[in-house]
């Protein structure tokens, strides 16, 4: 079935420091959106991309659609210990159809 | 306005008990999402409903797994008899289907803990 790969599966950074993390597949995906899931809650929209080569930003975060369609970056600048969680990938194929969620990175930010 | 709303927070039951566990997604929202998250498998879509209407359950793994949506406002997923292995973070989620893209944007609610034991 289709599957997305995240990388890395954890991070350990210090506080202020950049963060890049990469979701990537074997199939192509239409759309590809970004999700953080903070301890005992569900997973929130960071960011969505529609068109490959987009690059879309939401305050210290930046999101790129790859341009073959099949991979896509997020990047976290300035970490801060609220950006503790796990983030997802998650795409899909056409419009309407269900989304397929990586496995997740979980992100540590040292004070 | 309030988000998707899961209840229960956390459920302890035991193994060949039925478990219920209850959903209201956001108003407006036409489709919703049941997923289940463990670590070994991550997280996984049970079902969905458009307009109250189940449209792909494929993901439910047994016939153990239930779920309706009687009205706009209320989604059940039902388990019965429980199993030590059901042990997962369920979540519920909502979005608007409006048309392209949009119903990708799903909002999840805060989760059921359930425990088997």
């Amino acid at each position: 079935g289709q599957q997305l790969n995240q990388s890395p599966q954890s991070m350990f950074i210090q506080e202020g420091e950049d963060v890049s993390m990469n979701c990537t597949s074997s199939s192509i995906f239409n759309t590809w959106l970004w999700y953080k899931q903070d301890p005992g809650e569900g997973p929130v929209l960071l960011i969505a991309l529609y068109k490959a080569g987009e690059l879309t930003s939401n305050g210290r975060l930046t999101a790129q659609f790859g341009i073959t369609r099949k991979d896509s970056f997020l990047n976290i600048s300035a970490s801060i210990p609220s950006d503790v969680g796990i983030y997802f990938c998650a795409g899909s194929k056409t419009s309407g159809s269900r989304l397929t969620f990586g496995e997740g990175t979980q992100l540590t930010v040292n004070p | 306005d309030a988000g998707v709303i899961q209840s229960p927070r956390h459920e302890v039951t035991e193994m060949g008990q039925e478990v219920t566990l209850r959903c209201k997604p956001i108003s407006g929202h036409d489709y919703l999402f049941w997923y289940r998250q463990t670590m070994m498998r991550g997280l996984e879509l049970l079902i969905y409903f458009n307009n109250n209407v189940p449209i792909d359950d494929s993901g439910m793994p047994e016939d153990r797994f239930s779920a309706k949506m009687p009205n706009a406002s209320f989604s059940t997923l039902k388990i019965q008899p429980s199993e030590p292995r059901d042990s997962a973070v369920y979540f519920c989620a909502s979005s608007l289907g409006a048309g392209g893209f949009t119903n990708e944007k799903l909002f999840f609610g805060s989760g059921t803990q359930l425990s088997v034991l």
